[in-house]
């Protein structure tokens, strides 16, 4: 089974600070997905991450993709209050093509 | 608002209660999922239906039972759980079930189970 591992686990920053959160697994990724979960709500999709080398930006949020496509970042320049939430990364599942596995999670929490 | 609404948005029940969760989606989508997401786990994938039929049991324990009785309705139908089963259920929807479609998730059914 892929497991796939984030890290920090919790972060707490004052507002305009910049952070960098990580998702690595020991397995090659075919994409990786990065999803945001505000506090009772869902988790949304920010972003698909496909080839090796990739980088995609979103406003203030950048999402990395290794090389070997066994890890990925999210840095989030000057975070604000409203990026406060449950950072999660997504793959598929090693055994099978077409379900999504989620990373462990790495709560942020923006003070103002 | 994502297009997927699901009711109750809170629920406490006994441990020999019966009750349903359901799950809504405007979208015009062909696949939905029920996911589990606990405190200590990472977010965990129960049931998946494609076209009204169930495609995927990630080994979910027969006192949760899916139904789908149509392509934008999906129900969790929970009877003699245990309290290790609180937790945030979340249904999720996709255009066709395949890998790269966006999940659009509802805000979830925060369960407590005493």
């Amino acid at each position: 089974t892929q497991l796939l591992e984030q890290s920090p686990q919790f972060l707490s920053i004052q507002e305009g600070e910049n952070l960098t959160v990580y998702c690595n697994s020991s397995s090659v990724f075919s994409s990786l997905q990065w999803y945001r979960q505000e506090p009772g709500e869902g988790p949304v999709l920010l972003v698909t991450v496909v080839t090796g080398g990739e980088v995609k930006k979103l406003k203030r949020l950048t999402f990395q993709f290794g090389d070997a496509r066994k890890d990925s970042s999210l840095h989030i320049t000057a975070a604000q209050p409203g990026d406060t939430g449950l950072y999660l990364c997504a793959t598929k599942r090693a055994y099978n093509t077409d379900k999504l596995i989620f990373g462990t999670g790495t709560r942020l929490q923006v003070f103002p | 608002e994502t297009g997927v609404t699901q009711t109750p948005r809170h629920l406490v029940m006994g441990m020999t209660n019966k009750k349903s969760l359901k799950c809504e989606q405007h979208l015009g989508h062909n696949a939905m999922y029920w996911y589990k997401q606990s405190a200590k786990k990472p977010l965990e994938l129960m049931f998946v239906y494609n076209f009204k039929e169930q495609t995927e049991n990630n080994s979910v324990p027969s006192r949760f039972s899916p139904e789908c009785p149509n392509s934008s309705h999906l129900f969790l139908h929970l009877h003699t759980l245990q309290p290790e089963d609180s937790a945030l259920y979340l249904c999720a929807s996709s255009q066709e079930g395949r890998w790269g479609e966006k999940l659009f998730f509802g805000s979830g059914t925060q369960l407590s189970v005493l």
